[in-house]
């Protein structure tokens, strides 16, 4: 069936290293896709999105890439800082066409930054 | 601008009883969306309310049920409580499709 997947469950980087964290889907039809960042206890905080016309998108020390032809996506961030440790999904929007919110989201990559 | 707040923050049930949980989502935000957060299955869609009406819905059984009130503060109930509910049940708004949904901090339910 469709799904939406991280590649790596545990990703362990150097305070100041830049980390990428890669997400695979498998919905050819999918246009939104969302990155969340999950600290311990808390809800999902919206990181950054992309819209399938989009190859790439660029935030604050964070960037969002889209390759449609291996239905792959990544995120990365530059310069990680110990406050970024925690774990980060993908997620796509499936909703009825035309219309709603529906996201799937991926099993989530722990981001872990060693001082 | 306030976020989303969900109430209450935790929960301990007893197995066959029901719950219900509440939403508020930020200002001016008419969809409003369930999750369902377990260790062995990840972040799961429940349902999205947008003005009131059912839009999308996930593959959970009837006992999950919710509804949104004309403000757009979403309530969701749980009926017959079974062992395998207890997680975090997490609430997320949006102004409409493809905007940016914003989670709360979410109800942790404990069925005993």
């Amino acid at each position: 069936g469709e799904s939406v997947g991280l590649h790596l469950p545990t990703l362990s980087v150097q305070e100041g290293d830049n980390s990428i964290i890669n997400c695979a889907y498998s919905n050819s039809a999918s246009d939104y896709f969302i990155w969340y960042k999950q600290e311990s206890g808390k809800g999902p905080q919206f990181i950054i999105d992309i819209r399938s016309n989009m190859d790439k998108r660029q935030g604050q020390r964070v960037t969002v890439l889209l390759n449609k032809t291996v239905k792959h996506l990544s995120l990365q961030i530059a310069a990680t800082q110990p406050g970024d440790s925690a774990v980060y999904f993908c997620a796509e929007n499936r909703g009825l066409t035309g219309g709603g919110n529906k996201l799937t989201f991926g099993t989530g990559t722990q981001l872990k930054v060693e001082l | 601008k306030a976020g989303v707040t969900q109430t209450p923050r935790y929960l301990i049930k007893t197995r066959g009883q029901q719950v219900t949980l509440s939403c508020s989502p930020i200002s001016g935000h008419r969809s409003v969306s369930w999750y369902q957060q377990t260790p062995g299955q990840g972040l799961q869609f429940l349902f999205e309310y947008f003005s009131e009406t059912q839009r999308n819905k996930g593959n959970f059984p009837g006992r999950f049920s919710g509804r949104q009130f004309s403000n757009s503060r979403s309530e969701m109930n749980v009926s017959t409580l079974e062992l395998g509910d207890s997680a975090l049940y997490l609430c997320a708004s949006s102004l409409d499709r493809d905007y940016e949904q914003y989670f709360g901090p979410g109800t942790r339910l404990t069925v005993t």
